[in-house]
């Protein structure tokens, strides 16, 4: 699987913008991106995901770089609900779409300041 | 989206024994998948389980430690036998489609 690199944790003040980086400089072309996040105590939970085009849905924005090397997770306007740890995935779905298991890295612990 | 039914939540266990962790899922799915995340740490995944046949076990983990039973299409049970400390973690279940959908996790803690 393609590795993912993220920043070990990030900080960010309550009711601002919040920009989660990823480098995934071996993606290949059927790699798509997955963010997911997991809060204290709970299953992780999928926040978005994308190929090529950034995609927005009503948990966040994925912006993905032209070459796709890079991707940033954007929370609009972060709230407390939002420190969590936030994972970065690469997922094949070349063969078995849908069905291709998610290979976890370590993730971006991300504290909201109040 | 699925609904996951994930029990025990948590449990504590001696030394020695085995514990057998259930996962309920409110549709069929084809695959389900066990992971495990030690104390402070990523999760890993131990092995996938297709209904019909068996399990498919990821490199360090083996069909004695982590039997896994997967009866039906909503189903399927993790057990980790002959536990000793070194297994206490928490180990959550999954559905994968274009989204993943996990259980709430049972923690384990084995003395």
């Amino acid at each position: 699987d393609a590795k993912t690199t993220q920043p070990n944790s990030m900080e960010s003040n309550e009711e601002e913008p919040v920009h989660l980086p990823c480098n995934h400089s071996t993606i290949s072309g059927t790699d798509y991106i997955h963010w997911y996040r997991q809060l204290p105590s709970q299953g992780p939970e999928y926040v978005i995901h994308g190929l090529t085009s950034n995609v927005n849905n009503r948990m966040a924005s994925l912006a993905i770089a032209e070459d796709r090397k890079s991707s940033t997770l954007i929370l609009h306007r972060a709230t407390l609900r939002d420190a969590a740890v936030y994972y970065c995935i690469l997922r094949d779905e070349s063969t078995n779409f849908g069905n291709e298991k998610l290979t976890f890295g370590t993730g971006t612990r991300l504290t909201i300041i109040p | 989206s699925a609904v996951i039914s994930q029990k025990p939540s948590r449990d504590i266990c001696q030394r020695g024994t085995s514990l057998t962790i259930q996962c309920q899922v409110d549709s069929q799915v084809t695959m389900m998948f066990w992971y495990r995340q030690q104390p402070g740490q990523s999760l890993t995944l131990i092995a996938t389980a297709n209904q019909g046949s068996e399990a498919t076990y990821e490199s360090g983990f083996v069909i004695d430690k982590f039997p896994i039973s997967r009866p039906n299409l909503t189903f399927s049970t993790l057990t980790v036998s002959n536990m000793s400390p070194e297994d206490s973690s928490i180990y959550l279940c999954s559905v994968e489609g274009t989204e993943a959908f996990f259980g709430q996790g049972t923690r384990l803690t084995v003395v």
